[in-house]
């Protein structure tokens, strides 16, 4: 499975667009980018993915570079209930291998 | 997305003994995931349960400390043996869905004293 690198942590302001940067450098030409969030110890909850183009739903757009060895995910306006840890995570086969994550901080 | 259920959602226990946590979900899934999150890390996966054989675990998981069951489509056991306080970790359950990858149960918090 493709390994990823994510910034630590990140901090944010309400209502402003938080861009949360990913880099998979060796992932492979049929392997998907995933990205999930974490609330505080909850379960992980579903953002987005996709495989080269880029992709937009209510939560979420993911942009992936042309060479597919990294992607954004924008957040278009955060609130603080986005407040969490954010996985970037390159699906190999059959199971998800979580890396360390973001914490993404939103503030007032 | 499908719904898990996971029980028991927290428990404190002794160590010495073992904590068997279930997972049900609303659908017929083929593969289950059982994770384990320690306190402050990441999702590490212990093992994937495929209904009708063995679970497949991962590097640095046994089965003897985790025993699993996958007894039909919808439901899987995951029992934390032997319990000592390095065994204290939130344990999530997750499956496969077509439309969004993975769904997760909310976990199951374990102490261990």
């Amino acid at each position: 499975d493709a390994k990823t690198t994510q910034p630590t942590s990140m901090d944010c302001a309400e209502g402003r667009a938080a861009n949360l940067p990913c880099n998979h450098s060796t992932i492979s030409g049929n392997e998907y980018v995933y990205w999930y969030r974490q609330i505080h110890s909850q379960g992980p909850q579903y953002i987005i993915h996709g495989l080269k183009n880029n992709e937009t739903n209510e939560m979420a757009s993911l942009i992936i570079t042309e060479d597919r060895k990294s992607s954004t995910l924008i957040l278009p306006h955060a609130t603080l209930r986005d407040t969490a840890v954010y996985y970037c995570i390159v699906r190999g086969f059959q199971k998800l291998v979580f890396g360390t994550g973001t914490r993404l901080l939103v503030s007032p | 997305s499908a719904v898990i259920s996971q029980k028991p959602s927290r428990d404190i226990c002794q160590r010495g003994t073992s904590l068997t946590i279930q997972c049900q979900v609303d659908s017929q899934v083929t593969m289950m995931f059982w994770y384990r999150q320690q306190p402050g890390q990441s999702l590490t996966l212990i093992a994937t349960a495929n209904q009708g054989s063995e679970a497949t675990y991962e590097s640095g998981f046994v089965i003897d400390k985790f025993p699993i069951s996958r007894p039909n489509l919808t439901f899987s056991t995951l029992t934390v043996s032997n319990m000592s306080p390095e065994d204290s970790s939130i344990y999530l359950c997750s499956v496969e869905e077509q439309r969004t990858g993975y769904t997760f149960g909310s976990g199951t918090r374990l102490t261990v004293v």
